[in-house]
């Protein structure tokens, strides 16, 4: 258990919908980032927050969007599903010890466009 | 883009034998991750390397970085079902964002 907690653990929707994805990081830490996971594509960076700010943009496509709250849980909207946008989507939360940064994935969301 | 490319994509292996799997990048990197996903969960962090021609070993696992700083492997000796899952690389710039490769899917059977 990394501590990083997300729900739902599984979403089936239909296309053209919008979904909303939670994340709570490990108690104390301040960034939180997203991942997409599909077949075809490995792991991508979606996007970065730091202690509720934008910090990093990735491979985020217009349609989603995200955000950080003040208790520094994150939320990832997803919107105008596309059957494409099928996959998993991880979030991570950091810390950083002797320079080094290391991520802590939560289990994910396995997300389903039909 | 994949700035990562990991080899082989797959390997499928009997317990008791040796493997490895290689990270490779045109980029050059202020450290390298590598992660092990098993299904179903995120992936864990296994170790992290900084310093070019770095050599790590966690049990039965060795991670090398290369002297430039722009490729990495890892080794298993001695392989064991526990050993299966998707190995990930990943590289880190300078704001901590990481770079996945694709992944090698390590399948040890008994």
């Amino acid at each position: 258990d990394s501590g990083v907690t997300q729900t739902p653990k599984h979403l089936i929707t239909a296309t053209g919908q919008r979904v909303t994805l939670r994340c709570s990081p490990r108690s104390g830490d301040l960034s939180v980032y997203w991942y997409q996971q599909s077949l075809d594509q490995g792991l991508q960076f979606l996007i970065q927050y730091y202690n509720g700010e934008e910090r990093a943009k990735g491979n985020i496509l217009e349609r989603f969007s995200a955000q950080q709250f003040p208790d520094l849980h994150s939320e990832l909207n997803l919107s105008s599903l596309e059957l494409g946008d099928s996959a998993l989507y991880f979030c991570a939360s950091s810390v950083v010890a002797g320079g080094l940064e290391t991520q802590y994935f939560g289990p994910g969301t396995r997300l389903l466009v039909l | 883009t994949q700035l990562l490319e990991q080899s082989p994509q797959f390997l499928s292996i009997q317990e008791g034998e040796n493997l490895t799997v290689y990270c490779n990048s045109s980029s050059v990197f202020s450290s390298l991750q590598w992660y092990r996903q098993e299904p179903g969960e995120g992936p864990v962090l296994l170790v992290t390397v900084v310093t070019g021609g770095e050599v790590k070993k966690l049990k039965r696992l060795t991670f090398q970085f290369g002297d430039a700083r722009k490729d990495s492997s890892l080794h298993i000796t001695a392989a064991q079902p526990g050993d299966t899952g998707l190995y990930l690389c990943a590289g880190s710039d300078s704001w901590g964002k990481l770079q996945f490769g694709a992944g090698t899917q390590v399948v040890v059977t008994p």
